[in-house]
């Protein structure tokens, strides 16, 4: 049982350059979630995905963009990759709206450097 | 809007001792309070839950966290912390209405010595 598997662990990017961050959930959950984990200011939350077909934005989407591929699957996108990006990004997934019956589910993080 | 506070960056406390990690939460309804530990290079998983009922929740691990709405806190507690505690801990907070999404504290680090 894999639960949220994220790809890549590990990323350098230069600045400018473009990167697409996947995730894969397979514990059939509507519901996906992009964060970005930075020292001192803890997760705050990129996109979101409440359903298959829908995406919104979250506190911090400046410079990403999501896609929700299909139920499994939501990747997140860096266009042109800024040094402010620099993060540890968490994929998550839940079973649906609200979120006490649906706790989320992470995965282990993509930590990206952009120099 | 909905917010987290913990006030601790870092808490060392020695094994065998009990701990208390603070929480205060800001949020206009009732909330949906959480506690997640990451260990390191890992994710976060989920430790407890608390929407409404008994203040006094347990969750995984031995933990527990006790709900004081006067106080607006969600503090985690344990009686006895093991070595294998050392993580990152954090609040969040939920709203019951809707599609709603957790806002995070900041997260403590909690050392354990020798």
């Amino acid at each position: 049982n894999a639960g949220v598997t994220q790809t890549p662990k590990f990323q350098v990017l230069k600045t400018g350059q473009s990167m697409t961050l996947q995730c894969a959930q397979d514990m059939n959950h509507n519901s996906m979630y992009w964060y970005r984990q930075d020292p001192g200011m803890g997760l705050r939350l990129i996109y979101y995905s409440a359903s298959e077909g829908t995406t919104d934005k979250g506190e911090v989407p400046n410079g990403y963009n999501v896609s929700r591929l299909n139920k499994r699957e939501f990747s997140l996108r860096l266009e042109s990759a800024a040094p402010s990006q620099t993060s540890v990004y968490f994929c998550a997934s839940s079973t649906g709206s609200g979120t006490y019956n649906s706790p989320l589910h992470f995965g282990n993080g993509t930590r990206l450097t952009v120099t | 809007a909905q917010s987290v506070t913990q006030p601790d960056i870092h808490i060392t406390v020695s094994e065998g001792a009990s701990l208390e990690l603070r929480c205060n939460y800001s949020y206009g309804a009732t909330p949906y309070l959480f506690w997640y530990v990451q260990s390191p290079g890992q994710g976060l998983q989920l430790l407890l839950k608390y929407f409404s009922g008994d203040t006094l929740v347990q969750g995984i691990k031995g933990f527990e966290a006790e709900f004081k709405r006067s106080q607006s806190s969600f503090n985690l507690r344990k009686p006895s912390v093991h070595w294998s505690d050392a993580a990152e801990y954090f609040c969040a907070v939920g709203g019951n209405t809707g599609f709603q999404k957790l806002v995070f504290g900041t997260g403590t680090r909690l050392l354990v010595s020798p």
